[in-house]
């Protein structure tokens, strides 16, 4: 168990929908990460926060938008769904805002989402 | 463009053999590389972190090799284990500016599958 705690497990919705993905990071971390899986595909690095303000930027649709709260939690919002939307969906922590060499990231269990 | 190609996307070993995957990249200037594995349906764990200066680093039956001049990394996996069985991702971080998580470049991953 990494510590890190990723609400729902699945979700299966249809093309057009919206969704909320959440994400608790690890006691005392203050970045969250977001990554995208899909079938066959390498992890996807979407978007970092670092206490409550938006760190890095990676391959992120204008589709999806995030945040992270004064609790650290983030959510991830996917809206107007596309089949090719469905992946799993990753959250990390890590203490700092760097990934340098000793600020490991710990992957949450994941989000499958399903769009129908 | 940064890149991280693995070897081979697949393999398959019987239960007690060795075996090595490999792990090429082009990220430069480079910081440092890591080996993650990832359970099926799971999020990814990280194995070893390996930087600029150093070559060899092990973690239990797991031993990582890093040629900063080639650019190339191997993780060798020693009497294998059913529970071996898992995607190994290799992810390389440059060093970068800003720091963030867009400096990572993450490999597709080898799916190992160990037999009985």
């Amino acid at each position: 168990d990494s510590g890190v705690t990723q609400t729902p497990k699945h979700l299966i919705t249809a093309t057009g929908q919206r969704v909320t993905l959440r994400c608790s990071p690890r006691s005392g971390d203050l970045s969250v990460y977001w990554y995208q899986q899909s079938l066959d595909q390498g992890l996807q690095f979407l978007i970092q926060y670092y206490n409550g303000e938006e760190r890095a930027k990676g391959n992120i649709l204008e589709r999806f938008s995030a945040q992270q709260f004064p609790d650290l939690h983030s959510e991830l919002n996917l809206s107007s769904l596309e089949l090719g939307d469905s992946a799993l969906y990753f959250c990390a922590s890590s203490p700092g805002p760097q990934v340098g060499i000793t600020d490991t990231q710990y992957f949450g269990p994941g989000t499958r989402l399903t769009v129908l | 463009k940064n890149q991280v190609e693995q070897s081979p996307q697949s393999l398959i070993i019987l239960e007690g053999k060795n075996c090595t995957l490999q792990c090429n990249y082009t990220v430069s200037p480079f910081s440092n590389l890591r080996w993650y594995k990832q359970d099926t349906g799971r999020g990814p764990v990280s194995l070893t972190i390996m930087t600029f200066s150093e070559n060899t680093k092990s973690n239990g039956r797991y031993t990582a090799t890093l040629d900063a001049d080639t650019k190339q990394s191997s993780l060798h996996i020693t009497a294998s284990q059913l529970s071996d069985s898992a995607s190994y991702i290799c992810v390389v971080i440059g060093v970068w500016a800003g720091g963030g998580a867009d400096g990572l470049t993450f490999g597709k991953g080898t799916h190992l599958i160990i037999q009985p």
